[in-house]
C-alpha cells in the first residue's frame, strides 16, 4: 500500500517565484496536514483539512502561503512569491479522523529559495 | 496555547550506552505519540500512549506515561548505531481535537 506521496522532493527557486508543492494522501485517510520543519523552530503545523475542508490554517505564516485540497487524493500547498526564508523542508501528513491519532507523514519537500 | 517541552536538544552517546529523552507539556494530556525521524527522512510513528502511568516496550526502548498525563519519556536501552535520529513526543489535548503538538525533538547521535 502507498504512503503519503509528495512533489517534488526537491526544489529550488529563486527569491518571487511561485512555488506549487503537491501531496497525495493515503487513501481512505480523510484528514491531511501540512508542515514546515526548520532547525530554528522545529516541525510547525501551517494548516490541515478534514474531508477536503480546511479546518484550521492559523499556522500559516503569510499571504503569500495558501493550501488547496480539491478531493480527496489531492491537496497544494503554494508559496507567492517565495521569500529565502521559506526555504525548509515542507511534510505532508494525513490520518484517519476520529480513529487514530497516529499521523502518516510523506517524504518531504525540501524548498531552497535562493 | 498548549506547549510540549522536550529535553534535552541534543544527545550524544557511546553505542551499547543507554539513552532517554524527556517531554512535558503545558497542560494535561489526552495521549501522547512517539516518532522518530532518521536523518533525511521523514517521521515516523513509533507509538502513542493513553493511560496514566501507562508503560510501553518497543525491544530495546520502554516509553512512560506520567501520572498526571504531563509527561512522558523514551529510554533506549544499549544504543545501537541504528538508534541514530531525532525522537520527537507529540501530545494531544482531547476534547475532540486530533490535533498533536510535536515537541522539538532530541537528536541522538551513536558514536560506534
Amino acid at each position: 500500500d502507498a504512503g503519503v506521496i509528495q512533489s517534488p522532493r526537491h526544489e529550488v527557486t529563486e527569491m518571487g517565484q511561485e512555488v506549487t508543492l503537491r501531496c497525495k494522501p493515503i487513501s481512505g485517510h480523510n484528514s491531511l496536514f501540512w508542515y514546515r520543519q526548520t532547525m530554528m523552530r522545529g516541525l510547525e503545523l501551517l494548516i490541515y483539512f478534514n474531508n477536503n475542508v480546511p479546518i484550521d490554517d492559523s499556522g500559516m505564516p503569510e499571504d503569500r502561503f495558501s493550501a488547496k485540497m480539491p478531493n480527496a487524493s489531492f491537496s497544494t500547498l503554494k508559496i507567492q512569491p517565495s521569500e529565502p526564508r521559506d526555504s525548509a523542508v515542507y511534510f505532508c501528513a494525513s490520518n484517519l479522523w476520529g480513529k487514530s491519532y497516529e499521523q502518516y507523514f510523506g517524504p518531504g519537500t525540501r524548498l531552497t529559495v535562493t | 496555547g498548549q506547549q510540549v517541552m522536550q529535553i534535552p536538544q541534543y544527545q550524544h552517546v557511546q553505542e551499547g550506552e543507554d539513552f532517554t529523552t524527556y517531554c512535558n507539556s503545558s497542560t494535561t494530556l489526552s495521549n501522547i505519540q512517539w516518532y522518530k525521524q532518521r536523518p533525511g527522512g521523514h517521521p515516523v510513528f513509533l507509538i502513542q500512549l493513553v493511560k496514566s502511568g501507562e508503560v510501553k516496550k518497543q525491544k530495546r526502548l520502554t516509553f512512560q506515561f506520567g501520572e498526571a498525563k504531563k509527561n512522558s519519556s523514551l529510554h533506549i536501552t544499549a544504543t545501537q548505531t541504528t538508534d541514530v535520529g531525532t525522537y520527537f513526543c507529540a501530545g494531544t489535548v482531547g476534547g475532540g481535537s486530533y490535533i498533536p503538538t510535536f515537541g522539538r525533538g532530541t537528536s541522538l547521535i551513536v558514536h560506534p
